[in-house]
């Protein structure tokens, strides 16, 4: 167990609603990641913060934004949900030879 | 484009039905090659990391070995229990991980 949950874990929103997920680690790691999982595409990274307030875009980050300011938090912002943001998101953090190790996951439904 | 590519996407065995997964990655540097598992609705759990060409790590029934271009997955007498989602994840040129879409592995009793 790495010590990482999520919050919530489920939410179901509306289009052009502002939405914010928890991650929270007790392990006082450095980099930490959010990853969403879509059917057909796999996991793909959003944002990563490779320490308090320093972060950095991934792969599919247009819409979202991050902020880190304790160690042990790492929040992902919806600024204005939209259907296509429906997915489940998964926090990381990295092990000390770059394994991951990830959350329980957030279901988030857009309608 | 960096890319993982993983096969087959989906693979029925009978319950001591050997057999492998493959992960294909194109990133030229190796920086860390790695395997998950991930069962319905929880979060990837991680399982191997290998670094280098002919190294090979084991862990009960699964053993991952590492070519220049692929790794594989071996299962040897597969139980219900190890059906999941194996996914494979390689270091690209930016150093981010990226993740190949999986092997969906469904073990028959």
């Amino acid at each position: 167990d790495a010590g990482i949950t999520q919050s919530p874990r489920h939410k179901v929103t509306e289009t052009g609603t502002p939405v914010t997920l928890r991650c929270h680690q007790t392990e006082n790691h450095r980099y930490m990641y959010w990853y969403r999982q879509d059917p057909g595409h796999g996991l793909r990274l959003i944002h990563y913060s490779y320490g308090v307030k320093d972060t950095d875009k991934g792969e599919v980050s247009d819409g979202y934004s991050v902020s880190r300011s304790k160690t042990e938090d790492f929040l992902l912002t919806l600024e204005s949900a939209t259907s296509s943001q429906t997915s489940v998101y998964f926090c990381a953090i990295s092990g000390a030879d770059n394994e991951q190790f990830f959350g329980p996951g957030t279901r988030l439904t857009v309608l | 484009e960096d890319q993982v590519t993983q096969s087959p996407e989906a693979l029925r065995l009978q319950e001591g039905e050997s057999s492998s997964l493959n992960c294909s990655y194109t990133v030229s540097g190796l920086r860390g090659l790695f395997w998950y598992r991930q069962d319905p609705g929880k979060g990837p759990e991680f399982l191997f990391t290998l670094y280098s060409a002919g190294e090979e790590k084991e862990k009960e029934r699964l053993k991952a070995t590492l070519t220049k271009k692929e790794s594989f997955l071996h299962i040897t007498a597969p139980k219900p229990e190890d059906s999941a989602t194996y996914l494979c994840a390689d270091t690209n040129r930016d150093d981010k991980i990226i993740f190949g879409k999986g092997t969906r592995l469904h073990i028959l009793p």
